[in-house]
């Protein structure tokens, strides 16, 4: 089955920095990549997600690159304030076009502290 | 508002005496699942449902049951609790499949076991 890792477990950055938070996964089949932002006592929501046909998105200060040669995928966060401390979890999937019972897999999170 | 909601958020029972985690989304949404998170664990999930009376078994399902009688609900029954199941549960719903579409999270069930 799918792997997913995160690292490192923890980042720390200062505000205004850039933060890069990397996911390596095993399963070539992946296709669909999410990435869910929890803040601390708040649910995990998603932020931002790519497929496997598309190299990179963005989406106004953070953005996901793949490289499904390598089997990673990174969210890159630019001009990092303090509300974006949180858990990010990445998670991958089949499921695109495999169809609905193929399984998402999370990686186990990292804590992103913005110091002010 | 659309949204996935769960009761109670708090919880804390004894070893052995049956509890029910309700979650109800109003999205008629296809999918639903429950997830357990630990410190260093990640998300795990628990059970997992793709329509009425349709539910399988995730990575952790021991200790748990589920049922999905109607496509809006979807509870979590633990009918002998252990403190190993002391754990932030939430419960998860997506339009259809397994992450093919952005999945909606309750706000979490802080279980306590002693």
């Amino acid at each position: 089955g799918e792997n997913v890792e995160q690292h490192p477990s923890t980042l720390s950055v200062q505000e205004g920095d850039s933060a890069v938070i990397k996911c390596t996964y095993s399963d070539s089949a992946s296709n669909y990549f999410p990435w869910y932002k929890q803040e601390l006592g708040k649910r995990p929501q998603l932020i931002i997600d790519i497929r496997s046909n598309v190299g990179e998105k963005k989406d106004q200060r953070i953005a996901v690159t793949l490289n499904k040669t390598a089997k990673h995928f990174s969210l890159h966060i630019t001009e990092t304030q303090p509300e974006d401390s949180a858990v990010y979890f990445c998670a991958a999937t089949d499921a695109l076009y495999t169809g609905a019972n193929s399984k998402l897999t999370f990686g186990k999170g990292i804590t992103l502290s913005v110091r002010p | 508002e659309a949204q996935v909601t769960q009761n109670p958020r708090y919880l804390i029972t004894v070893t052995g005496k049956k509890l029910t985690v309700t979650c109800s989304q109003n999205m008629n949404h296809e999918y639903m699942s429950w997830y357990r998170q630990d410190p260093g664990l990640g998300l795990r999930q628990i059970y997992y449902s793709m329509n009425v009376e349709v539910t399988d078994k995730g990575d952790v399902p021991e200790g748990y049951k589920v049922s999905r009688k109607e496509k809006r609900n979807f509870p979590l029954i633990l009918e002998s609790p252990s403190p190993n199941q002391t754990s932030l549960y939430f419960c998860a719903s997506s339009l259809m499949g397994q992450g093919s579409s952005p999945l909606h999270f309750g706000n979490g069930t802080r279980l306590t076991v002693t």
